[in-house]
């Protein structure tokens, strides 16, 4: 069955620091990825997404993640965190063949003034 | 444009109770889908709506329904309520099935009692 697997729950950081969230999928066929994310009190945004073409995507907010197709993985990173990036990130997978969409568990990331 | 919408915020229902929750996608939008939210098992899909039809079922039980409307508009029902239903429903639309980007609305938040 699909999965996705996010590696880190909880991450905190120093503002500033550097940021990289894993994530891999189990699944061979053509897929869709997403990052999600859910700040406090606000919905599930965008923050980017990969269909094809570079797998160096950029997304809102300095975001960018790299899509490595031999490894099944979507990392996120950010290479200066700000305090307004406490959320939750959430990753997400889409396949041609199902066409559901699937979640990661997420990762809480706090970040430190 | 205004976004998905999702109605009602909140709900507290007993055991045994059902439940109906409303979802209007983004205009133009006709592809309808339904996840649930909960902290142990994160963010699950329910089931996905285009045109009328459902095109995708996740792995919940029968109690769990939906439907969508000729304006592309969407109810979920889940009938005999449990304990164990108490979660975030939340609601995507997109304007297709395959790839599209989901937007999702700001959830009905279900306690169960």
């Amino acid at each position: 069955a699909q999965s996705v697997s996010q590696h880190n729950h909880h991450v905190i950081l120093s503002e500033a620091a550097s940021l990289e969230l894993g994530c891999n999928y189990s699944y061979g066929g053509t897929v869709n990825l997403f990052w999600y994310v859910q700040y406090p009190g606000q919905h599930l945004q965008l923050l980017l997404k990969y269909f094809s073409g570079d797998p160096l995507v950029k997304g809102i907010k300095g975001f960018e993640a790299e899509f490595i197709k031999s490894k099944f993985s979507f990392n996120l990173r950010k290479p200066s965190v700000q305090w307004s990036d406490t959320a939750e990130y959430f990753c997400a997978v889409r396949s041609s063949n199902t066409g559901k969409l699937i979640f990661g568990q997420g990762t809480t990331l706090q970040v430190k003034p | 444009k205004a976004g998905v919408t999702q109605t009602p915020r909140y709900l507290i229902k007993t055991r045994g109770q059902q439940v109906t929750l409303s979802c209007s996608p983004i205009s133009g939008h006709r592809s309808v889908s339904w996840y649930q939210q909960t902290p142990g098992q994160g963010l699950q899909f329910l089931f996905e709506y285009f045109s009328e039809t459902q095109r995708n079922k996740g792995n919940f039980p029968g109690r769990f329904s939906g439907r969508q409307f000729s304006n592309s508009r969407s109810e979920m029902n889940v009938s005999t309520l449990e304990l164990g239903d108490s979660a975030l429903y939340l609601c995507a639309s997109s304007l297709g099935t395959m790839g599209e980007t989901q937007y999702f609305g700001p959830g009905t938040r279900l306690l169960v009692l």
